[in-house]
């Protein structure tokens, strides 16, 4: 167990669907990323959060959006779902907001959008 | 911005065998350099990580990696391997002040009887 928490651990939905993604950040970690893992595109960087605030964005489509509540955790969602969109998303966490430092992994939540 | 270039999309060894996993970077600065573990259906585990110091460094499960500046490479090894390293393998880089990690296209690795 990292510590980093992600519910659901698969997710089956139909397009067009919305669907709400949640992570947990370990103990202690102030920063939280996203990340979507395919086959063919393989880990891109979606978006991070330090303290509540949007730190940085990467290749997040417009139709996903994510926010960091104050207890930490965050919530990735993701809307108007496309075939496309199946993949894994991983949340991670680190005590920083840099990457240097390395992050801890959730296992991750497998959507599949039919 | 850096990058990590990872040779070779799948690697086959015999158990036993040494293992090796080939990471070059690209980095206008000194960079940090990560590998993570992912076995199948699991998240990425952090193996070893290098940011100043000590060129070679040691991780979990008997894996060690050596940074090279001169050839801007972070190569993974292990001299014997085990079945139960069969799983894809990470490679990435990040820098100070840099916000996160850029994470290399990964090395599924196969161990044979």
């Amino acid at each position: 167990d990292s510590g980093v928490t992600q519910t659901p651990k698969h997710l089956i939905t139909a397009t067009g669907q919305r669907v709400t993604l949640r992570c947990s950040p370990r103990s202690g970690d102030l920063s939280v990323y996203w990340y979507q893992q395919s086959l063919d595109q393989g880990l891109q960087f979606l978006i991070q959060y330090y303290n509540g605030e949007e730190r940085a964005k990467g290749n997040i489509l417009e139709r996903f959006s994510a926010q960091q509540f104050p207890d930490l955790h965050s919530e990735l969602n993701l809307s108007s779902l496309e075939l496309g969109d199946s993949a894994l998303y991983f949340c991670a966490s680190s005590q920083t907001g840099q990457g240097a430092v390395g992050y801890t992994f959730g296992s991750g939540t497998r959507l599949t959008v039919v | 911005a850096q990058s990590v270039t990872q040779l070779g999309s799948h690697v086959s060894v015999s158990e036993g065998a040494l293992v090796l996993l080939r990471c070059n970077y690209s980095s206008s600065v000194p960079p940090y350099l990560f590998w993570y573990v992912q076995y199948p259906n699991q998240g990425l585990q952090l193996l070893l990580k290098y940011t100043t110091g000590a060129t070679l460094v040691k991780g979990i499960n008997g894996f060690e990696a050596e940074f090279k500046k001169s050839e801007t490479s972070f190569h993974l090894t292990k001299p014997s391997a085990h079945m139960s390293d069969a799983a894809e393998y990470f490679c990435a880089v990040s820098v100070v002040n840099d916000y996160k990690l850029s994470f290399g296209a990964g090395t599924t690795v196969t161990v044979r009887a």
